[in-house]
């Protein structure tokens, strides 16, 4: 099956600076990346995804990169505000499939004033 | 509407108590999965389900049993509680069949803290 390793676990930033969230996946048949927020308390929400047929998707502050060839997909938020502070999961599927994802174990983002 | 929607939101159980976590969605989607959240180890899947009639065993299964016999519900029975599923329980849905599109994004419910002792 799917295997999903994201780093770091924890990323402290000040206010203004860009973070990075990488990822990598196992099964080369996975075609969908998408990430999802998780503020305290609730359910995760999806914040941006990518297919396997686009390299780069942007959406204001934030964008995602994928590498096909090395398996592996980043998440960049730029000027970063206290509000982005969150745990961020990535994930992966086939979404061609019964497209069930498989999660990452998650990035707790702090982003101090 | 109201999305996904779960009950209780806090429980405790006691060893070998058994206990059903509720799902509801108010969006007509065809698929529903649950699953569960331990600290620093993501989601991990339990049961998924494409349809009304039709469930199906994800990566964590045992010790768990869904249903689904309408669109709306998809409920989660733990029948002899263990601390092993002491965790936080979270119910997703999304539209569509498979394919391309917003048909792939989940909606995630608030979540069910249960703690087993």
């Amino acid at each position: 099956g799917e295997n999903v390793e994201q780093h770091p676990s924890t990323l402290s930033v000040q206010e203004g600076d860009s973070a990075v969230i990488k990822c990598t996946y196992s099964d080369s048949a996975s075609n969908y990346f998408p990430w999802y927020k998780q503020e305290l308390g609730k359910g995760p929400q999806l914040i941006i995804d990518i297919r396997s047929n686009v390299g780069e998707k942007k959406d204001q502050r934030i964008a995602v990169t994928l590498n096909k060839t090395a398996k592996h997909f980043s998440l960049h938020i730029t000027e970063t505000q206290p509000e982005d502070s969150a745990v961020y999961f990535c994930a992966a599927s086939n979404a061609l499939g019964y497209s069930t994802l498989t999660f990452g174990k998650g990035t707790m983002l702090l982003v101090s004033p | 509407n109201a999305g996904v929607t779960q009950t209780p939101k806090f429980r405790i159980l006691k060893i070998g108590q058994s206990m059903t976590l509720q799902c509801t969605q108010d969006m007509n989607h065809n698929y529903m999965y649950w699953y569960r959240q331990d600290p620093g180890m993501g989601l991990k899947l339990i049961y998924y389900s494409v349809g009304a009639g039709i469930t199906d065993k994800g990566e964590v299964p045992n010790g768990y049993n869904v249903s689904r016999s309408t669109t709306e519900d998809f409920p989660l029975r733990l029948e002899l509680a263990a601390p092993s599923q002491t965790s936080v329980y979270f119910c997703a849905s999304r539209p569509g069949t498979s394919g391309w599109g917003s048909y792939n994004e989940q909606f995630f419910g608030p979540g069910t803290r249960l703690t087993v002792l």
